[in-house]
C-alpha cells in the first residue's frame, strides 16, 4: 500500500518547458514536502507546506488538503534541474511517509 | 549556509558487525530524523529524535537500531549485528519547528554490508 503516490514515474522535457509532477496521498498530515535528490544521492528540501502556494525562484508548490493533492512546477526548465523530485508527507503522528519519485531529465 | 554533516559518506562494514553512523545537524535545530533509501527504492522513515527522547519511529527501526545524541552536538544511528539487507544510503535530517526551507537533510551515508 503506497501512502503517497507521484506521477509521472520519469520524465523528458526540452530546455525551457514548464514542468508539472503531481502527488496524491492518503493519509491526513500536518504538512507535505518537496525533496530534491540529486544523482550522487544527496536530498535538498525544496518546500514544506501545510496549505495554499509557495514559490522560490523557478519552483512552485501548490497544494490542496481538501483533494489531498500536491502539484510540483518547474518554469523555465534548465538541464541542471534534472534530478529526482520526492513528495513526502508528514503524518499527524509524526511518521513520514515517501512517494518513489520522479526522474526528471531536462534535455538542451 | 547551514549544513547538516554526515561521517563517514561510505562504509564498509562486515555481516555481523556493529556500525555507528554519525551526524551533525544544524545547531539551533531541534528535531532529528534518520531516514534509509535502499538503492533502487524509495526513502524510509526510520526515527525521529526530540528532547533526547524517539519522538517516532517506523517499524524498521528494531531492536537492531538505536539512536544517540551523546554530547549535544552529534547525532548516531548505531545498527548492531548488521545484516545484508541493511545495505543502503542514510540520511539524517533535523528540522527548525515551524519554519519554512528549515528542514534540511545531510548528504548521506552509503552503507555496505558485506
Amino acid at each position: 500500500k503506497n501512502e503517497v503516490e507521484q506521477s509521472p514515474q520519469n520524465l523528458t522535457a526540452q530546455e525551457g518547458e514548464f514542468i508539472t509532477i503531481n502527488c496524491s496521498y492518503s493519509v491526513g498530515i500536518s504538512a507535505l514536502h518537496w525533496l530534491q535528490q540529486h544523482p550522487g544521492g544527496g536530498i535538498v528540501s525544496l518546500f514544506m507546506l501545510s496549505s495554499g502556494k509557495k514559490k522560490h525562484g523557478r519552483l512552485i508548490a501548490t497544494i490542496n488538503i481538501q483533494e489531498k493533492h500536491s502539484s510540483l512546477h518547474i518554469t523555465a526548465s534548465h538541464p541542471r534541474d534534472s534530478a529526482v523530485y520526492i513528495c513526502a508527507v508528514e503524518g499527524s503522528s509524526n511518521q513520514f511517509y515517501f512517494g518513489t519519485g520522479t526522474s526528471l531529465t531536462v534535455i538542451p | 549556509e547551514p549544513e547538516v554533516t554526515q561521517t563517514p559518506s561510505h562504509q564498509v562494514t562486515q555481516m555481523g558487525q556493529e556500525v555507528i553512523l554519525r551526524c551533525v545537524p544544524i545547531s539551533n535545530h531541534l528535531y532529528f530524523y534518520w531516514y534509509r533509501q535502499i538503492l533502487g527504492q524509495k526513502v524510509e522513515f526510520l526515527v525521529s529524535f526530540y528532547n533526547n527522547e524517539i519522538s517516532e519511529k517506523s517499524e524498521i527501526f528494531d531492536d537492531q537500531f538505536s539512536v544517540e545524541r551523546p554530547d549535544g552536538s552529534n547525532f548516531t544511528l548505531k545498527i548492531r549485528s548488521t545484516k545484508l539487507e541493511d545495505s543502503a544510503m542514510y540520511f539524517c535530517a533535523s528540522s527548525e519547528e515551524g519554519i519554512s526551507y528549515g528542514y534540511t537533510f545531510g548528504s548521506g551515508t552509503r552503507l555496505t554490508v558485506v
